[in-house]
């Protein structure tokens, strides 16, 4: 079993949708949760960054992350066609740990 | 600013040549990794620096040798690549202690081994 799953999609949405991805893992001791945005043929660029549970908002982003369940989400609200790219989760244990990426989702968002 | 640039962009290669890639971020990172990214997979840990010393080698095969010649730079050199190493090599860096969860990534160097 890997430690972080997430579904690879893809996910297609019509413009002006709610985007909604998450993530799994077993590993309780993860206390660090990550969002990238990876275009195609580009790097991930950091999206949103969040220690232990809670909820996070960064204009359209809203993440949240529930260490009860061991379940984080990226919710995307109006979304745009520009939207369309791949979403990794990613999670550490602690400063020097190493950094767990989910499988990536594929997201479009159609006009 | 938090960029990390990568050079060159797209490298072809054969077999038996010698290539490097170069790696630049001037955010004050002590921080430096390396990763491999086949398409349509996450981006896989290949080498760490911290404080321009190798802490962490994913068991790496020795065709890759990196070098990190200041707090600035990052070098991955290639030889004797095989056609499987074709990859998207993406560089990143971050700050050490706490704020080293914070990875910042350059856009990345497709490589092609022929």
């Amino acid at each position: 079993q890997k430690e972080v799953e997430q579904d690879p999609g893809p996910l297609s949405v019509p413009e002006g949708a709610i985007v909604s991805l998450n993530c799994t893992y077993s590993n309780s001791a993860f206390q660090y949760f990550m969002w990238y945005r990876q275009y195609s043929r580009k790097g991930p660029e950091l999206l949103m960054y969040t220690y232990s549970s809670g909820n996070k908002e960064d204009g359209r982003f809203t993440a949240q992350v529930d260490k009860s369940s061991k379940y984080i989400s990226l919710f995307i609200r109006d979304s745009q066609p520009s939207d369309s790219a791949t979403y990794l989760c990613a999670m550490k244990k602690d400063s020097w740990g190493k950094l767990q990426f989910g499988a990536g989702t594929q997201v479009v968002v159609t006009p | 600013d938090t960029e990390v640039t990568q050079t060159p962009k797209h490298l072809v290669m054969g077999m038996t040549n010698k290539k490097s890639l170069k790696c630049e971020q001037h955010m004050g990172h002590r921080a430096m990794y390396w990763y491999k990214q086949k398409a349509k997979k996450p981006p896989e840990l290949m080498f760490v620096y911290s404080y321009e010393k190798l802490s962490i080698n994913e068991s790496v095969p020795s065709r890759f040798s990196p070098e990190c010649p200041n707090s600035s730079l990052l070098n991955l050199h290639l030889h004797a690549l095989q056609p499987e190493d074709s990859a998207l090599y993406l560089c990143a860096s971050s700050q050490v202690g706490e704020a080293k969860n914070i990875q910042y990534f350059g856009a990345g160097t497709r490589l092609s081994v022929l």
